[in-house]
């Protein structure tokens, strides 16, 4: 069975930097393209960042650029998000999701900024 | 980056609907198009993928249709555990994007 589990969530300072995991189970991890999706509270949901299956290829929002950095362990499923500079606005439950197609999402993570 | 125009923002509905839900593209994106389904507190569920395929397990009242620029969610008949929130996705590029989401509510 595939299953995603996030962690690191907490309450952040603005300013300050949290470093997200998650770790994947139930297929072949090094296989696939792995994404981090967001959602502010009441809000819609919105893509963060992808890296592919070697870990070679990432991809940024605009939003988070030069902030965040997407990077991923094969030998440890994991895949990790290093926030940096962190502001209200990136307050929000963290997904992590499998593949192209978001076929599978993790039960998120809370990110809370605020002084 | 590519925006993604989602109606209705709300939608009122019976169980045993047909209900639609449209999702305009501002360019191109041929059929890199996916649709989830959110219930409050729950992580989004993949319904649909590439434009119009079923994804395991997802029942076959949803279907999915379009190409290019304009998609489509429908619903045959709606039953009461699809009373949710729907978002599409645009997947053509490495800059993806959301619709704004559908609320499906109980008329």
């Amino acid at each position: 069975e595939v299953e995603l589990l996030e962690s690191g969530g907490d309450l952040v300072q603005p300013g300050g930097s949290l470093r997200l995991s998650c770790v994947a189970s139930g297929f072949t991890f090094s296989s696939f393209a792995m994404n981090w999706v967001r959602q502010a509270p009441g809000k819609g949901l919105e893509w963060v960042s992808t890296i592919g299956h070697t870990g070679e290829n990432t991809f940024y929002a605009g939003s988070v650029k030069g902030r965040f950095a997407i990077s991923r362990d094969n030998s440890k499923n994991t895949v990790f998000l290093q926030m940096n500079s962190l502001r209200a606005a990136d307050t929000a439950v963290y997904y992590c999701t499998r593949g192209q197609d978001s076929d599978y999402w993790g039960q998120g993570t809370l990110v809370t900024v605020s002084s | 980056d590519i925006q993604v125009t989602q109606s209705p923002s709300t939608l009122s509905a019976s169980v045993g609907d047909r209900v639609t839900i449209t999702c305009r593209a501002s360019q191109n994106i041929n059929s890199w198009l996916a649709w989830y389904q959110q219930k409050p507190g729950k992580a989004p569920k993949l319904l649909i993928y590439k434009a119009s395929s079923l994804e395991n397990g997802v029942p076959s009242r949803f279907s999915g249709g379009g190409s290019g620029t304009e998609f489509t969610l429908t619903i045959s008949s709606l039953q009461p555990d699809d009373f949710a929130t729907y978002y599409c996705q645009q997947y053509n590029n490495y800059s993806w994007t959301f619709g704004q989401g559908t609320k499906v509510e109980m008329k």
